[in-house]
């Protein structure tokens, strides 16, 4: 079976941190990795990528994450945070036959 | 230009009541999909078209049923709404199902 698990329901972090939001995932067939994010009364908009190919992705808004295959894990990462960054982000797994999506974290900026 | 666009924002209506819910894209995607997003943010894959066949049907009850006219319509009709089915339901669409998706504005359902 597939899943994706997402470690932390809340983040909380001072403006300027670094963060680390954290993903695992389970799947015996290839996947593609996405992490998306949703500012408040909006709809989800992705953040970045993994399809294949280099394992650092680049996203939008300073965020990168790392697959690491071996650790099935997919964490997203941003050097410095700045308050526009709160919202409730969410990973997801795409593969031939489901599309799964976590529970999603909230990161909270305090200033 | 809104990618993908959904009518109405929000909707109010009472229990056993039957209401649609209208989803476009202008992006010329080939997949659409629906979503229920519960009052903890759970985001649940409902239904997946692609080019107007139905793909992935999810455990739902069949008081649900998606219709999509053509390729760039996927609308949503609830039947006997339950007191449950209050959520916000976000319409999506990618190229692909391997790729990104993109996702509307969302309806806010409130069945009373």
């Amino acid at each position: 079976a597939q899943s994706v698990t997402q470690l932390d329901s809340q983040v909380p972090v001072f403006e300027e941190a670094p963060v680390e939001l954290r993903c695992n995932y389970s799947s015996s067939v290839s996947v593609y990795l996405f992490w998306y994010v949703q500012y408040p009364n909006q709809g989800l908009q992705l953040l970045l990528k993994y399809l294949s190919g280099s394992t650092l992705v680049k996203g939008i808004n300073g965020f990168e994450a790392e697959f690491n295959k071996s650790q099935t894990s997919f964490h997203l990462r941003k050097p410095s945070v700045h308050i526009s960054d709160t919202a409730e982000y969410f990973c997801a797994l795409s593969s031939a036959s489901k599309i799964i999506f976590g529970s999603g974290t909230r990161l909270s900026i305090r200033p | 230009d809104t990618a993908v666009s959904q009518t109405p924002k929000y909707l109010v209506t009472q229990m056993g009541n039957d209401k649609s819910i209208k989803c476009e894209q202008n992006l010329g995607h080939d997949t659409m999909y629906w979503y229920k997003q519960d009052s903890k943010k759970f985001l649940k894959i409902m239904f997946s078209y692609n080019n107007k066949e139905l793909i992935i049907n999810e455990t739902v009850p069949n008081r649900f049923s998606p219709k999509s006219p053509d390729k760039a319509h996927l609308n949503l009709h609830i039947n006997s709404l339950e007191l449950g089915d209050s959520a916000v339901y976000f319409c999506a669409s990618s190229q692909d199902r391997r790729y990104e998706q993109y996702f509307g504005p969302g309806t806010r359902l409130t069945v009373t």
